[in-house]
């Protein structure tokens, strides 16, 4: 089945303790993307990668981190997460660029107190 | 860089309705818009693809158009039922296909 997988899909945390969210294709996309969403704020997107070893900022990075290093994989990583990063988070992937269907993981739930 | 809005933000219909949900952008060269359904708390559903060489796409009860030019795309649903409910949101790529730009969604109430 085709399918975007994250990992965690709920997570509570303290300040300043390092985090990974994993986020995981099996469509053999080369773009992926992630995207935080508050209430009142909408979607916002945080990194995108065009491909492998190929990433860039979004709307939003500060505080995040992305890495690249295989096709199916593109993590996101909160070196010293903030309260301010709690929210809801997904993961999307599409063929090529963000000119093609996109797809979405389930998301994950982060609490950071 | 893109502005979009959606309208109405909320809306409430007795089931059996046909409706129309809009979403507006600033700048007409997008290369394609994607609607999507959200339901609380959950992840986003692809529902339709319209590539910017195309006008409208179906799928079942629900139409989406697309008109650069007035930077407008409308979905229709048709005859809604209340599984309909959710809140929709259309997207589209900015930045020579880079980014991907959400407008803040409709919240859709159908009522039994």
């Amino acid at each position: 089945e085709a399918q975007v997988t994250q990992n965690p899909r709920y997570l509570i945390t303290v300040t300043g303790k390092k985090l990974t969210v994993t986020c995981s294709q099996n469509m053999n996309h080369e773009y992926m993307s992630w995207y935080r969403q508050d209430p009142g704020l909408g979607l916002r997107q945080i990194y995108y990668s065009m491909n492998v070893e190929v990433t860039d900022k979004g709307d939003v990075p500060e505080g995040y981190k992305v890495s690249r290093k295989e096709k199916r994989n593109f993590p996101l990583i909160l070196e010293s997460p903030s309260p301010n990063q709690t929210s809801l988070y997904f993961c999307a992937s599409s063929y090529v660029t963000g000119g093609n269907e996109q797809y979405f993981g389930p998301g994950t739930r982060l609490t950071v107190t | 860089k893109q502005e979009v809005t959606q309208i109405p933000a909320a809306l409430s219909v007795p089931e059996g309705e046909n409706l129309v949900l809009n979403c507006s952008f600033t700048d007409s060269a997008i290369y394609n818009l994607q609607w999507f359904r959200q339901d609380p708390g959950k992840g986003l559903t692809s529902l339709l693809l319209i590539q910017s060489s195309q006008r409208e796409q179906t799928s079942g009860r629900l139409n989406a158009s697309l008109d650069k030019s007035s930077g407008r795309s409308t979905l229709y649903i048709a005859a809604s039922q209340p599984g309909d409910s959710a809140t929709y949101l259309c997207a589209f790529p900015d930045n020579y296909g880079q980014n991907f730009v959400f407008g803040p969604g409709t919240r859709l109430s159908v009522l039994p």
